[in-house]
């Protein structure tokens, strides 16, 4: 069935560094599923953060990034320089949401150091 | 603000006993859902509705029920808890359209001893 594999945590940056949570997908049911990337900061629920409906588009939010790939399957999710505040477990996800077919990934926990 | 609200937010239960998660919306979505998240798995579809009255099964609906009595309101019920069933409980309330990305509450850790 359709799946997504993303990098497995946890995950140690220094803050200013440079980050990047990889998320690969196998979509068969659905040529062009929609993309997403969720972050639950400690205490709180899931939020989005970017999505992406478009195979080829960037979306980006809060200073992160993430490029729909089709050809290599890929979208992941990157940052520049990290902050402490970015600490947080983020979730790749496989849209649409219809029916069942959505589909997360099991999480990477992000922790940044100073 | 939309929002989804999820109660309690933690509970203990004990084995064989019943247990009801509740879910509040003020989005008027209505698609509503209900996500369990263990270590090392994704989250995980249990339950889903379309709108009252509508409940769905999910991807791991054994063991769970669901209710939609209103709009607004989704509960999760386990009849008969099992240690299985300690987890972490995602909420979510979406519109429709393949676009959407749903709106989560904060979860519920349940401890089923």
């Amino acid at each position: 069935g359709d799946s997504v594999t993303q990098t497995e945590g946890p995950v140690t940056v220094s803050e200013s560094e440079s980050l990047i949570i990889n998320c690969t997908y196998s979509a068969t049911s659905i040529a062009y599923p929609n993309l997403f990337w969720y972050v639950r900061y400690p205490g709180e629920g899931l939020q989005l953060l970017l999505k992406v409906i478009t195979a080829g588009q960037k979306g980006s939010s809060r200073g992160f990034e993430a490029t729909y790939n089709k050809e290599t399957t890929s979208f992941h999710l990157q940052k520049a320089s990290v902050q402490e505040s970015d600490s947080a477990v983020y979730y790749c996800a496989l849209g649409p949401w219809s029916g069942t077919y959505q589909r997360f990934g099991t999480g990477t926990k992000l922790q940044v150091v100073p | 603000e939309a929002a989804v609200t999820q109660s309690p937010r933690n509970k203990v239960a004990v084995t064989g006993g019943k247990v009801t998660l509740s879910c509040n919306q003020t989005n008027n979505h209505n698609n509503m859902y209900w996500y369990r998240q263990d270590t090392g798995h994704g989250l995980r579809l249990i339950h889903y509705s379309y709108g009252a009255g509508s409940t769905e099964k999910g991807d791991i609906p054994d063991g769970y029920k669901a209710s939609r009595p209103s709009q607004e309101n989704f509960s999760l019920i386990l009849e008969l808890a099992t240690p299985s069933q300690t987890s972490v409980y995602f909420c979510a309330s979406g519109d429709e359209g393949n676009n959407q990305a749903p709106l989560f509450g904060e979860g519920t850790r349940l401890s089923v001893l």
